[in-house]
């Protein structure tokens, strides 16, 4: 299976900050990485698919790069809404896996 | 509206089953491709399974392999995880979620707790 490790596991940022979020793969995975954002209690919702394409109706502040087995997400200005927990997950190859999130929290 | 709609979860004693149901709306069912993804309590994503847009294909976590079984009616627009054997390992929020290039719509989820 292909291990996804996120870093850092929190971080602590204000608003107007620009925050990026790595996630490597434990084995090259091309650009089939997507990110998705979680708040307490609610569904992830999908931010990035295809290691850099926006998903539809996400603003342009979030941005995603990378690929092989190394990619980041970035944030550019985070604002009060942007806090909460940040998903990376490889579609390569079954199992689909998740890395196991980046906490968000406010300074 | 684009809507997914999970039910079915409970409480159920170990060694249990369960069905959990998924009613898709405000898209053509029978398109896309559908998966299972739980969240234990506290704890981070799990992918659980994957069925293709006619059901010909399917794909199991190592977690739950024989003794889930994902299936769908696209007539009913309907997607389904029936579970069986159930373990407290089990326990968590069970979200159906639509594949277009991304698990780009999530139901709302349906939470199962296995315990005695």
């Amino acid at each position: 299976d292909i291990q996804m490790t996120q870093s850092p596991s929190s971080l602590s940022a204000s608003v107007g900050d620009r925050v990026t979020i790595t996630c490597r793969a434990s084995q090259g995975i091309s650009n089939y990485l997507a990110w998705f954002q979680q708040k307490p209690g609610k569904a992830p919702k999908s931010l990035i698919y295809a290691a850099s394409s926006l998903q539809s109706g996400v603003p342009s502040k979030f941005s995603g790069s990378g690929s092989g087995t190394d990619f980041t997400l970035t944030i550019s200005s985070l604002q009060p809404e942007d806090f909460a927990t940040y998903y990376c997950q490889q579609y390569n190859s079954y199992p689909w896996t998740f890395g196991q999130g980046t906490k968000v929290e406010i300074k | 509206e684009v809507q997914l709609v999970e039910s079915g979860g409970g409480l159920v004693q170990p060694g249990g089953s369960l069905r959990l149901s998924c009613a898709a709306s405000g898209f053509t069912f029978s398109s896309y491709e559908m998966n299972w993804v739980r969240q234990a309590p506290g704890k981070g994503l799990e992918w659980v399974s994957y069925i293709s847009s006619s059901g010909s294909t399917i794909y199991y976590a190592d977690s739950v392999k024989g003794r889930f079984t994902i299936s769908r009616d696209n007539a009913k627009n309907s997607l389904y995880l029936q579970m069986n054997s159930l373990r407290a390992e089990d326990t968590a929020v069970y979200y159906c979620a639509r594949w277009d290039e991304s698990m780009d719509v999530w139901g709302q989820g349906t939470t199962v707790t296995v315990s005695s």
